[in-house]
């Protein structure tokens, strides 16, 4: 357990449906990462955080995806109208903002989407 | 185009011997390269972390070296268990002035079996 949580675990939705995923980071924590990984693949990188200001997005990210962090602390990350395209496991990372090469990542468990 | 790429096939080695993974890299200028280790459904562990300016480093039984001129990085699992039976991720993140922005680009992962 890395103290990164993810929820939920799993969820099958259908196309169409929109659905949220949360993350807690490492409470000391001020940057906040999400990515996508699909079977067979790596993580790709999908927005980021430092704090509530969101620094990053990838190209990935269409239109019908969003994610916020209120308070820099708690992230969610909405899908909206899914696609089966969408289905991949989203996973959460934190870790501390710093000079080069301190930035190691703490990911959570993830969270399988399936879109039917 | 920038690509990350590590050896897609499953590397399978017996118990006792050295596993080493490779990670090439072309058009980046990475800041660092972390290693990750990955069970199936979950998400990734931090291993590793090598800077630029850095050759070889190690923990425990494992081994990273990294050549920015060969643009390589390769990976040493010495005297492997069949617990260390996983996938193996490389990540780059890049330099961005003196700092590092943490988004981390990801290879494919090499799935390492250790038999007994």
């Amino acid at each position: 357990d890395t103290g990164v949580s993810q929820d939920p675990r799993h969820k099958i939705t259908k196309r169409g449906q929109n659905v949220t995923f949360r993350c807690d980071p490492i409470s000391e924590h001020n940057r906040l990462y999400w990515y996508r990984q699909t079977l067979g693949q790596g993580p790709e990188f999908l927005t980021y955080f430092q704090n509530e200001a969101q620094l990053e997005k990838s190209r990935l990210l269409s239109d019908r995806f969003s994610a916020e962090r209120p308070k820099g602390s708690f992230s969610t990350l909405e899908i909206q109208r899914t696609e089966q395209g969408d289905s991949a496991m989203y996973l959460c990372a934190s870790g501390r903002a710093g000079g080069r090469g301190t930035d190691t990542q703490y990911f959570g468990p993830g969270t399988r989407l399936t879109v039917l | 185009s920038q690509k990350i790429e590590q050896n897609s096939e499953a590397l399978n080695i017996q118990e006792g011997k050295t596993a080493t993974l490779t990670c090439n890299y072309t058009n980046y200028s990475p800041a660092y390269l972390q290693w990750y280790r990955q069970d199936p459904g979950r998400g990734p562990v931090f291993l590793l972390l090598i800077r630029e300016n850095e050759k070889e480093k190690r923990k425990e039984r494992l081994k990273v070296t990294f050549d920015t001129t060969l643009k390589q990085s390769l990976f040493h699992i010495t005297a492997s268990q069949p617990a260390d039976s996983a996938t193996y991720l490389c990540a780059l993140d890049i330099a961005l002035g003196s700092s590092n922005t943490g988004k981390l680009i990801f290879g494919q992962g090499t799935t390492l079996q250790v038999k007994p």
